[in-house]
C-alpha cells in the first residue's frame, strides 16, 4: 500500500527557533497535501492543504507566516514553524494524495505524525 | 459548510462482543465519501471503511461494518467480534470529491475513544 513518511518523528526546540518537518509520498505522487495539528485526546485539526507548485492555502485562524509550507515536488512537502514558542507544541500529521488514475480515486493517506516539543 | 458529528466520546465493549458506534454529518451535497478512521495509542492513522455516497449497499471490511443512512445523514461503524487490538481513538469523517472548487479535505469528527475489556 502506499506509504507516507515523516521526518523527524519527534523534536524538541528551544523557544525563539524554527524547526522543519518532511512529509514524504515514498511510492506514489502526491499532487495535493495536508498538514493538520492534533492535540491531547483533541481531533485533528486541518491546518493547510498544498498543491505541488502553487502556495499553500490556510485554515482561517492559522498564520501563515508562523507555519510555512513548502510543496516543492510530487513527493515532498514541508512544514516549518518559524519562532516557535511552548503553545506551538504539538503532534503535526501530514497526509497526501494520491494523483488518482482516471479521476476515479483520491486516496489520501497519513504519515506517522510529528511530535514537537518546545521549551 | 459541512459537519461531522461525534455524539460517544467514550465507549466500551467486552472482547468478541459487538459495538456500533454513532456518527451524523451535515451537508447539502449529493456527492461525497465518508470515512472511518481508527488512531490507536501510536497515533497512527488508518482507514478503517470507506462509502461512496451514491452507493446504497453498505460498505464492509472483514469484522467492520457500516449502516449508511443518507436520507437521515448517518453513518455508524459496527464492529463484530471485538477484539484487544481494536481498542483506540475512531474518527468518522466526511470528503467532498476534489473538484468543482473544493480542495477535498477531510473534516473529522472529534473522535469516539473505544475500550475492550478482556
Amino acid at each position: 500500500g502506499a506509504v507516507v513518511s515523516q521526518h523527524p518523528s519527534w523534536v524538541i526546540c528551544k523557544s525563539g527557533t524554527s524547526v522543519k518537518i518532511e512529509c514524504r509520498s515514498l511510492d506514489f505522487q502526491a499532487t495535493t497535501m495536508f498538514w493538520y495539528r492534533q492535540f491531547p485526546k483533541q481531533s485533528l485539526m486541518l491546518m493547510a492543504t498544498s498543491n505541488e507548485g502553487s502556495k499553500a492555502t490556510y485554515e482561517q485562524g492559522v498564520e501563515k507566516d508562523k507555519f510555512l509550507i513548502n510543496h516543492a515536488s510530487l513527493t515532498l512537502s514541508t512544514l516549518t514553524v518559524t519562532s516557535a514558542h511552548p503553545e506551538d507544541s504539538s503532534f503535526y500529521i501530514c497526509s497526501a494524495r494520491d494523483r488518482g488514475l482516471a479521476g476515479i480515486s483520491y486516496e489520501q493517506y497519513f504519515g506517522p505524525g510529528t511530535r514537537l516539543t518546545v521549551t | 459548510a459541512q459537519t461531522v458529528t461525534q455524539s460517544q466520546p467514550e465507549m466500551s465493549v467486552q472482547e468478541a462482543e459487538t459495538v456500533t458506534l454513532s456518527c451524523t454529518y451535515d451537508t447539502s451535497e449529493s456527492d461525497y465519501y465518508l470515512f472511518w478512521y481508527k488512531q490507536p495509542p501510536s497515533r497512527q492513522m488508518i482507514l478503517v471503511i470507506r462509502q461512496e455516497a451514491y452507493k446504497q449497499q453498505n460498505a464492509t471490511e472483514n469484522r467492520f461494518s457500516v449502516n449508511f443512512q443518507k436520507a437521515a445523514k448517518s453513518f455508524s461503524l459496527k464492529i463484530s467480534d471485538s477484539q484487544l487490538g481494536d481498542a483506540a481513538m475512531y474518527f468518522c469523517a466526511y470528503r467532498n470529491p476534489p473538484y468543482g472548487g473544493s480542495q477535498g479535505n477531510l473534516i473529522f469528527g472529534k473522535g469516539t475513544k473505544l475500550s475492550v475489556k478482556p
